[in-house]
């Protein structure tokens, strides 16, 4: 079993709906999530963390965390052409002096 | 622009070439990562080091070489590479937060450097 999981897309949503990113990690101990968002030939670029279970909002973007079933979720209200990348999510492996664990990306295209 | 400088942004070499990547971090960060990057695959996790000293080493071949001589500043030495060895080299960097442990913090990418060897 992989450690961190995404469908690997692409997700096709139109300009103005909202998308939806969904990532299940494995590590039940993990207390540290992110999204990175990475454009075509470009490096990784982070766009959200959450540390704690429920929603956190910036602008259009909300993560949402449920340790329980140990899932982290990216919405992106309002969609926009701008918005169309590989977005990654990226987890701690539990305490300890190890680096994130990524995974493979869901490719995002909003049509106009 | 970001705050981690990578150099060169794409490089050629022949397999038998020795070369060396470059990695600047102008963000007061304690940690520095090497990522390996290929096509359709996800980041893999090269090394890691924490205040200088080296504390991951994934199972990487010895053909790539770090050198962290402070903070700031990560280098990866290349010598004898493979063709399957062409990817996007990524360096990234973060700060230990001594309580919480090293990955609880973001990570910042630098742009990468895209390797191609022939």
């Amino acid at each position: 079993q992989k450690e961190v999981e995404q469908n690997s897309g692409p997700l096709s949503v139109p300009e103005g709906a909202i998308a939806s990113l969904n990532c299940t990690y494995s590590d039940r101990g993990s207390q540290s999530f992110f999204w990175y968002r990475q454009y075509s030939g470009k490096s990784p670029e982070l766009i959200m963390f959450i540390y704690s279970n429920g929603d956190k909002e910036d602008g259009r973007f909300t993560a949402q965390l449920n340790k329980a079933s140990q899932y982290v979720s990216l919405l992106i209200r309002d969609s926009q052409p701008s918005d169309s990348a590989t977005y990654l999510c990226a987890v701690d492996p539990e305490t300890g002096r190890r680096a994130l664990t990524f995974g493979s990306g869901t490719r995002l295209q909003v049509q106009p | 622009e970001t705050g981690v400088t990578q150099t060169p942004r794409h490089l050629v070499m022949g397999m038998t070439n020795k070369k060396s990547l470059k990695c600047e971090q102008h963000l007061g960060h304690n940690a520095m990562y090497w990522y390996k990057q290929s096509a359709k695959k996800p980041l893999e996790l090269m090394f890691v080091y924490n205040f200088k000293e080296q504390t991951e080493n994934n199972s990487v071949p010895s053909r790539f070489s770090p050198e962290c001589p402070n903070s700031s500043h990560l280098f990866l030495h290349l010598h004898t590479l493979q063709p399957e060895d062409s990817a996007l080299y990524l360096c990234a960097s973060s700060q230990e937060d001594v309580l919480r442990g090293l990955s609880n913090q973001p990570q910042h990418f630098g742009d990468g450097t895209r390797l191609s060897i022939l």
